[in-house]
């Protein structure tokens, strides 16, 4: 069964500064791999999606994030922190063999002014 | 015009209550999810229906029954409601059957059983 470990479940991070979030995953298959990203007392949005077409994938709000097969990561990164992305963030997998989304454990990011 | 939409938005009920929770999409989907997360904010899946058929029940207990009419609604039922049930619950809908496609959410349901 797959599963996703999110190193972390709080970063904090000076407005300007490298966004760093880590995820792992383990799959039997290849996986298909997201981010999403919740606002306080709001729904899951989609920040991004792997799906074997490019190991780099490019998402919303300056975000983005590289598969690496040989580290089984897909870690997300965006160069510079802004207020607004001060959030909680999950990390999924799918694959062929489950017909659901797993999730990490989350992690909270605090954007310090 | 909200694609995954889901009422109510606050719950607040009485322990042994029975209460709903409707979600409805207009996005054409034909799979539509319920999730849970907890205080914890871990997200696990309850139910999924693709077609209105039931494909997934992650070993949910029997007082949640979900009902989908057709396939643009997917309703939750809690019978007999208990104080570990307070959680957000989270509608959401895909085309297709989940791997691969994005699943979009609902904005949630914050239930809170005192």
């Amino acid at each position: 069964a797959q599963s996703v470990t999110q190193l972390g479940s709080h970063v904090s991070v000076s407005e300007g500064a490298l966004v760093l979030l880590r995820c792992n995953y383990s799959s039997s298959v290849p996986p298909y791999l997201f981010w999403y990203v919740q606002y306080p007392n709001q729904g899951l949005q989609l920040l991004l999606k792997y799906t074997s077409a490019a190991t780099l994938v490019k998402g919303i709000n300056g975000f983005e994030a590289e598969f690496k097969k040989s580290e089984t990561s897909f870690h997300l990164t965006k160069p510079s922190a802004h207020m607004s992305d001060a959030a909680e963030y999950f990390c999924a997998v799918s694959d062929q063999s489950a017909q659901k989304l797993v999730f990490g454990q989350g992690t909270r990011l605090t954007i310090n002014p | 015009d909200t694609a995954v939409s889901q009422t109510p938005k606050y719950l607040v009920t009485q322990m042994g209550n029975d209460k709903s929770i409707k979600c409805e999409q207009n996005l054409g989907h034909d799979t539509m999810y319920w999730y849970k997360q907890d205080s914890k904010k871990f997200l696990k899946i309850m139910f999924s229906y693709n077609n209105k058929e039931l494909i997934i029940n992650e070993t949910v207990p029997n007082r949640f029954s979900p009902k989908s009419p057709d396939k643009a609604h997917l309703n939750l039922h809690i019978n007999s409601l208990e104080l570990g049930d307070s959680a957000v619950y989270f509608c959401a809908s895909s085309q297709g059957r989940g791997f691969g496609n994005t699943i979009y959410f609902g904005e949630g349901s914050w239930l809170t059983v005192v």
